[in-house]
C-alpha cells in the first residue's frame, strides 16, 4: 500500500523565519510527487517533482526531490502571514491515476 | 481560481435527506475526482471519472453516488448519509489519467445532523 508521511504535522514560526516541510513516501512504480498549499478550501498546486536532485524554485518557495532516499522537502524563506496554511504532499504511481496524500503540514507564520 | 467550481459550498443535511453535490471544470479536462477530506486525516480518493466513465471506485458506501454526464460536470448525490459522513469534499481534474497535477474545486463543507 503506498504510503505517504509528512513532518511536522503542525508548525509555528514568526515572520522572517525559514522552514523546511519533509515528505517521505512510498510507492510502488513512483511517477512524481507533488506539493499543494491548501488555505481555507481549495488545495493549490505549488510543484510537481519527478527528477532526484534538480530543484524547483518559485519565489521564496522552493522544493526539491531524493528518490534514493524516497523524499522531499519543501523550503519556504523569508515566511509572511500569508504562508500559514496546510502544505501537502502527494506522491503518483506509474500505474492509474491515484494520487496519495499526506495529512499534511499544518503552518502558522505569526507577525 | 483553479478553473473548478464547486457547488454548494456549504451543506447541512439530515441523515434522511437526498441531495447531490455538483462539479463543474472549464479547463477543458478529461478526468475528474472526487476526494473526501476529513479533519486530521489525508485527502481520501472517492472516485475517478475519465471521458465519462468511472474508472475507479475506492470502495466507497453506495450512499454516494456519482454522476458523470460530460466531461466537464461531476456529481456526487448522497442518500441516507451518517453523521460520520461529515466532512469537506472537493472536486478535482487533469489533463488525462496520466496527468500528474490535478486542479482541486474549493469543497463543499458537508455537515449530517
Amino acid at each position: 500500500e503506498d504510503k505517504v508521511v509528512q513532518s511536522p504535522l503542525s508548525l509555528v514560526v514568526h515572520e522572517g523565519d525559514t522552514v523546511t516541510l519533509n515528505c517521505s513516501y512510498e510507492v510502488t512504480n513512483f511517477r512524481s510527487l507533488l506539493w499543494y498549499k491548501q488555505e481555507k478550501k481549495a488545495p493549490t498546486f505549488l510543484f510537481m517533482l519527478t527528477s532526484s536532485g534538480i530543484e524547483k524554485k518559485s519565489g521564496r518557495l522552493s522544493s526539491i526531490l531524493d528518490k534514493k532516499e524516497l523524499f522531499s522537502i519543501l523550503n519556504i524563506t523569508a515566511t509572511q502571514t500569508g504562508d500559514s496554511a496546510i502544505y501537502l504532499c502527494a506522491v503518483a504511481a506509474s500505474s492509474g491515476s491515484r494520487l496519495t496524500f499526506g495529512e499534511g503540514t499544518q503552518l502558522t507564520v505569526n507577525p | 481560481e483553479t478553473g473548478v467550481t464547486q457547488t454548494p459550498r456549504h451543506l447541512v443535511m439530515g441523515m434522511t435527506n437526498k441531495k447531490s453535490l455538483k462539479c463543474e471544470q472549464h479547463l477543458g479536462h478529461n478526468a475528474m475526482y472526487w476526494y473526501k477530506q476529513s479533519a486530521k486525516k489525508p485527502l481520501e480518493l472517492m472516485f475517478v471519472y475519465s471521458l465519462e466513465e468511472r474508472v475507479e471506485n475506492n470502495s466507497v458506501p453506495s450512499r454516494f453516488s456519482p454522476e458523470c454526464p460530460n466531461s466537464s460536470h461531476l456529481f456526487l448525490h448522497l442518500h441516507t448519509l451518517q453523521p460520520e459522513d461529515s466532512a469537506l469534499y472537493l472536486c478535482a481534474s487533469s489533463q488525462d489519467l496520466s496527468a500528474s497535477t490535478q486542479y482541486f474545486g474549493p469543497g463543499t463543507r458537508l455537515t449530517v445532523l
